[in-house]
């Protein structure tokens, strides 16, 4: 059973479209993320949310709009999309707020390309 | 405010021993370790609390020195499983501020 787990994995689109990414945790933690590796490999946080209230947004174009419906999921959006934002995206959860002895679980990333 | 790691990159042959560091202009109350080998994701090494302690995972320990504000990853006899790219994270003395360093890119030739 994955513990997160992401869709799609991978995903080709053309500038200017919508998109969207998913993330499901059976691990019952308390607080999900989304992270983007750029390709020099820095992980950077982007939001947190923490039973489902956003605790943590970064200075991300607002153009990138999170949802999380419940504890379990946290989805991403992304709206009119450039070439700056291919990477891999990372959703993570952890129980309690990572650095806090939260220990955080990766998905296995879901790769964007923008074309 | 992002740690600083180093070396870059290292390249080692099985058995050959490294050190990675990572150290932070702010006070620290907590370093964690990640490895993340290629096409794959971050995996969790481990967490130090408190100053001066040390952990150690298989072959793979780690110290923190809470008074120069760093740490430092000792992989001894490493092996061909140990290649990828090595992750300090930081946070500040509340819990807050949980950000990770650049990597550290290992590269274990046989």
């Amino acid at each position: 059973d994955t513990a997160v787990s992401q869709t799609p994995k991978y995903l080709v689109t053309q500038m200017g479209n919508d998109k969207s990414i998913k993330c499901e945790q059976n691990l019952g933690h308390d607080t999900m993320y989304w992270y983007k590796q750029d390709s020099k490999k820095f992980l950077k946080i982007m939001f947190s949310y923490n039973n489902k209230e956003l605790i943590i947004n970064e200075t991300v174009p607002n153009r990138f709009s999170p949802k999380s419906p419940d504890k379990a999921h946290l989805n991403l959006h992304i709206n009119s999309l450039e070439l700056g934002d291919s990477a891999v995206y990372f959703c993570a959860s952890s129980q309690g707020l990572a650095g806090n002895t939260g220990e955080l679980f990766f998905g296995e990333g879901s790769r964007l390309t923008v074309l | 405010q992002q740690p600083v790691q180093s070396p870059q990159a290292v390249i080692l042959r099985e058995g050959e021993d490294a050190v990675i560091n990572c150290s932070s202009s702010k006070a620290l109350y907590s370093v964690h370790w990640y490895r993340q080998k290629h096409g794959e994701a971050p995996v969790f090494l481990m967490i130090l609390l408190k100053g001066g302690e040390q952990k150690g995972h298989e072959k793979i320990s780690a110290s923190f020195n809470e008074k120069k504000q760093q740490s430092s990853l000792y992989l001894t006899a490493s092996q061909l499983s140990y290649s990828g790219t090595y992750f300090c994270g930081t946070e500040g003395p509340h819990g807050q501020n949980f950000v990770f360093g650049p990597g550290t890119r290992l590269s274990v030739l046989p």
